[in-house]
């Protein structure tokens, strides 16, 4: 069962951030929060994940509350091409060989 | 290669029949993992492989559902006397080690009919 909680859906005006917001208030201490995207009639995409700290990387940030309960992926610049459901994760991949426990996730629709 | 290969994309199944699907790994690549996805849904997880070895087959929906991956790199996935509900997009995912990035193919469509 997905231990995180997701908007259903969200739009973001093309150019304009995107900040897509997850709660995961069981997290323990050893799970990761990841994120995944996932484009129409394709698979997931890996997009960026991080602990404790917050991250940043050629696609994403990844900003992660002082008690790591919620987190919040931010698409600094959206662009038509990031209309996809996006998915938070949160797992200890690392004692569960890589299980990745998806739930409903968000829908993005960036508009022009 | 350069990404996960699978094949093939689509499957139509008339109601009882066998089915296989295939997917190839990124070479080198030590996890893999089968997802059945709904429509609408997100991904639900059937099957993982470390290697050659089944180490978790807890999400295979019955026992019409077998999974093989016999020489560690390509693996199977066979659904026999398919039923309307395993029409489904079928995805395949490795890993280079468990914690890193997942790399997804594009999936089977299932179609039974």
């Amino acid at each position: 069962d997905a231990k995180t909680t997701q908007p259903t859906s969200m739009d973001c005006a093309e150019g304009r951030a995107a900040n897509l917001p997850c709660n995961h208030s069981t997290i323990s201490g050893n799970e990761y929060v990841y994120w995944y995207r996932q484009i129409h009639s394709q698979g997931p995409q890996y997009i960026i994940h991080g602990l404790k700290n917050n991250e940043t990387n050629e696609m994403a940030s990844l900003i992660i509350t002082e008690d790591r309960k919620s987190s919040t992926l931010i698409l600094p610049h959206a662009t038509l091409r990031d209309t996809a459901v996006y998915y938070c994760i949160v797992s200890d991949l690392y004692n569960q060989g890589g299980k990745l426990i998806f739930g409903q996730g968000t829908e993005l629709s960036v508009k022009p | 290669g350069a990404g996960v290969s699978q094949s093939p994309r689509y499957k139509v199944a008339k109601r009882g029949q066998d089915v296989a699907l295939r997917c190839d790994p990124i070479s080198g690549h030590v996890s893999l993992f089968w997802y059945q996805q709904a429509l609408g849904q997100g991904p639900e997880f059937l099957t993982y492989f470390q290697n050659e070895a089944q180490l978790d087959k807890s999400g295979l929906p019955s026992d019409r559902f077998f999974a093989e991956r016999p020489e560690g790199s390509v693996s199977t996935l066979k659904i026999q006397r398919t039923q309307q509900e395993d029409s489904a997009v079928y995805l395949c995912a490795s890993f280079w080690a468990p914690g890193a990035e997942a790399f997804f193919g594009q999936g089977t469509r299932l179609t039974v009919v």
